[in-house]
């Protein structure tokens, strides 16, 4: 069965970076895509990019371009997302997904668990 | 980036009721709609993909409609382990939006 994996809570000052990780099981890692979606205490959830393992091709919201990496490790089967320069309504519950497409019609049908980064002075 | 609206934000209902949930999008985007369900706490999980169709596993009481702007989510009978909070996501452009959610409870 598919899991995913994601590495534990962290906590960081203004300004800093952050790498957190998602290890993939249960299925061929080149073969789908790795997103990433953040969720604010109390807000909504928000698409920060993804990764294809196989080819190392990503993509990007305008918003998040030049402070996020998204990088996979596929000797690993883990991908990670970095985030710069911290500030604190980046404050989050970040998540890792598997993108699965049938024809053009794409969905994240599988999650990690979740990892609150908080951000505070 | 397309908007996605969701109606209600919230809605009280009872076990046994039929519910419906609806998404608006700002542009028509054909059937590339997606709906998830979440839990306080955890991660979201897919219900369907496609505007229409059920995800392995998810219960035949949840469907989805629609088409070009306008979506809906329905359970035809409310259970316990549905009250959660719902919600839509666009995959036909890019950047993936996701509509703010559709709160369920008692």
């Amino acid at each position: 069965q598919v899991h995913l994996v994601q590495s534990g809570a962290e906590v960081k000052r203004p300004g800093a970076s952050v790498k957190v990780s998602c290890k993939a099981s249960g299925y061929t890692f080149t073969s789908y895509s790795v997103a990433w979606v953040r969720q604010a205490p109390g807000q909504g959830l928000e698409w920060m990019g993804w990764i294809s393992p196989y080819n190392g091709n990503t993509n990007y919201p305008q918003k998040f371009q030049g402070r996020v990496s998204v990088t996979a490790d596929t000797s690993r089967t883990t991908a990670f997302m970095e985030l710069r320069t911290l500030r604190s309504d980046d404050t989050a519950l970040y998540f890792c997904a598997r993108r699965t497409w049938i024809g053009e019609i794409s969905y994240f049908d599988f999650w990690g668990q979740g990892t609150l980064v908080t951000v505070s002075s | 980036d397309i908007q996605m609206t969701q109606s209600p934000s919230s809605l009280s209902a009872s076990v046994g009721d039929r519910v419906t949930i609806t998404c608006r999008a700002s542009q028509n985007i054909s059937n590339y709609l997606n709906w998830y369900q979440q839990k306080p706490g955890k991660a979201p999980k897919l219900l369907i993909y496609g505007a229409s169709n059920l995800q392995s596993g998810v219960p035949s009481r949840f469907s989805g409609g629609g088409s070009g702007t306008d979506f809906t989510l329905t359970s035809s009978s409310l259970q316990p382990d549905d009250f959660a909070t719902y919600y839509c996501q666009q995959s036909y452009r890019y950047p993936r939006t996701f509509g703010r959610g559709t709160k369920v409870d008692i």
